[in-house]
């Protein structure tokens, strides 16, 4: 059974940098069909995809976010990590590191495994 | 990306079934058959309930249903129970890219 646990500070000053890293036990970032996800949720509205990494280190991120958005992994301590720059009360959410399972041809599988998630709050 | 449209509220007594539609546009749900659906209980992860629109991970109870009409993709739950009280958010993948979509989320309530 894969887990993941969501790690990092949980008060972040505006225009600083919001890091964080994601624990994956029970299965391995290295595995080939599986890809590994930031997903954000501000409170009390719904979800937002930030983007994903594949152990080879191809990412994909949200447009909206791609400017300040870093997404990396360590395969050798099996974690990935979100960073995100120049943050503002906008960045304020509950953030999901998650995996998703990618078959050929882009098949996506959903995302089947998640973190219990960290409330990061932007606040001076 | 506007977020995919979902209602933000429904309700239904224990037994009945309900409906919960997801609407979005001919470059995600109408092309794709790659609409996924997570359950979330207060202050819980989300869990997958439904992935490629009507497919359900082992496990997940087979009162849940997923289809797809156009460019929405709706869930169904029958025989409602106190435990299906959650939110329910959709997702879908984006045009010819990687990118990801979610609905702004259903609460759902059994009276």
């Amino acid at each position: 059974q894969v887990q993941l646990q969501e790690s990092g500070p949980g008060l972040v000053q505006p225009s600083e940098n919001l890091s964080l890293s994601c624990t994956v036990s029970g299965g391995s970032v290295s595995s080939a069909n599986d890809y590994w996800s930031w997903i954000r949720q501000p409170p009390g509205k719904g979800m937002e995809w930030i983007g994903y990494i594949h152990y080879s280190g191809s990412t994909q991120y949200n447009p909206s976010l791609k400017s300040r958005v870093t997404i990396s992994v360590d395969t050798s301590q099996n974690h990935f990590f979100l960073n995100l720059g120049s943050v503002t009360a906008a960045d304020t959410a509950i953030y999901y590191c998650a995996k998703e399972r990618i078959l050929s041809g882009g098949i996506t599988r959903g995302f089947d495994y998640w973190g219990q998630g960290t409330l990061v709050t932007v606040s001076s | 990306q506007s977020a995919l449209t979902q209602p933000a509220s429904v309700s239904g007594s224990p037994g009945q079934s309900i409906t919960i539609s997801c609407t979005g546009t001919s470059n995600n749900i109408g092309n794709y058959n790659l609409v996924s659906w997570y359950q979330q209980h207060p202050g819980k992860a989300p869990k997958l309930i439904i992935y490629e629109v009507g497919k359900r991970p082992s496990g997940v109870s087979n009162r849940f249903f997923g289809s797809k009409s156009g460019n929405t993709a709706s869930l169904t739950i029958s025989g409602l129970q106190a435990e299906d009280e959650a939110d329910y958010h959709c997702c879908s993948h984006v045009g010819n890219s990687t990118f990801r979509l979610f609905g702004g989320g259903t609460k759902l309530t059994v009276l």
